[in-house]
């Protein structure tokens, strides 16, 4: 079956724009996250969803991240007057009932 | 969730089993083992996860110490495809949502 989507795979951004990445988790998983990895490091948690209620946003490095998954399938991750320390990897993880998390290939967010 | 320590990197050859090991001294009876691994360019894949008895998959081995406090990921038999940074992380019985702390990981690289 498919697996997570993620789009755009690539984005540029100029600092000052704001840009939304979107995920399309695997077909009745429940529980979705999202996760920003840097350069060179692991991955690091940012927010998660259980059906459309956002159930933990400690992760998320500034009110500038906003997340949203409103009809409990797809979602969006939005961030608003991007910087340069934005530049990451973003990755979104759909779970299963096992607690097993499948990752998409992730969008890689350049601020130019 | 407790801290897991893992070696920065480690070599092995084609065709030969590979041992990552990761040791957990502050792990209480309530945390999962789980490993993932993440090859170049991809999002993170699981692999396998256990709680006190060793555990078998058809991509790896999970073999974890009487005392909890260390674990070891066994690959049969590696191949160049096995390439990857592999993480071991904790997750606690009482993290309803299963979100991952990932640490730095293991580089594995397999020489031909």
């Amino acid at each position: 079956g498919a697996g997570v989507s993620q789009s755009p795979r690539y984005k540029v951004a100029k600092r000052g724009q704001d840009v939304a990445l979107r995920c399309d988790p695997i077909s009745g998983h429940v529980s979705l996250f999202w996760y920003q990895q840097a350069l060179g490091q692991g991955p690091e948690f940012l927010t998660y969803f259980q059906n459309e209620a956002q159930l933990d946003k400690s992760g998320l490095p500034s009110d500038r991240f906003f997340a949203e998954r409103p009809e409990g399938s797809v979602s969006t991750l939005k961030i608003q007057r991007t910087q340069q320390e934005d530049s990451a990897v973003y990755l979104c993880a759909s779970r299963s009932r096992s607690y097993e998390q499948y990752f998409g290939p992730g969008t890689r967010l350049t601020v130019t | 969730d407790a801290k897991t320590t893992q070696p920065n990197s480690m070599e092995s050859n084609e065709e030969e089993p590979v041992h990552l090991p990761c040791n957990h001294s502050t792990i209480s009876g309530t945390d999962y083992i789980h490993w993932y691994r993440q090859l170049p360019s991809q999002g993170p894949e699981y692999v396998i996860h256990g709680l006190t008895s060793n555990v078998n998959n058809r991509m790896a081995s999970l073999a974890i110490a009487e005392d909890r406090k260390s674990s070891t990921l066994i690959l049969h038999r590696a191949t160049l495809r096995d390439a990857a940074v592999y993480y071991c992380i904790l997750r606690s019985l009482y993290n309803q949502g299963g979100k991952l702390i990932f640490g730095q990981g293991t580089e594995l690289s397999v020489k031909p």
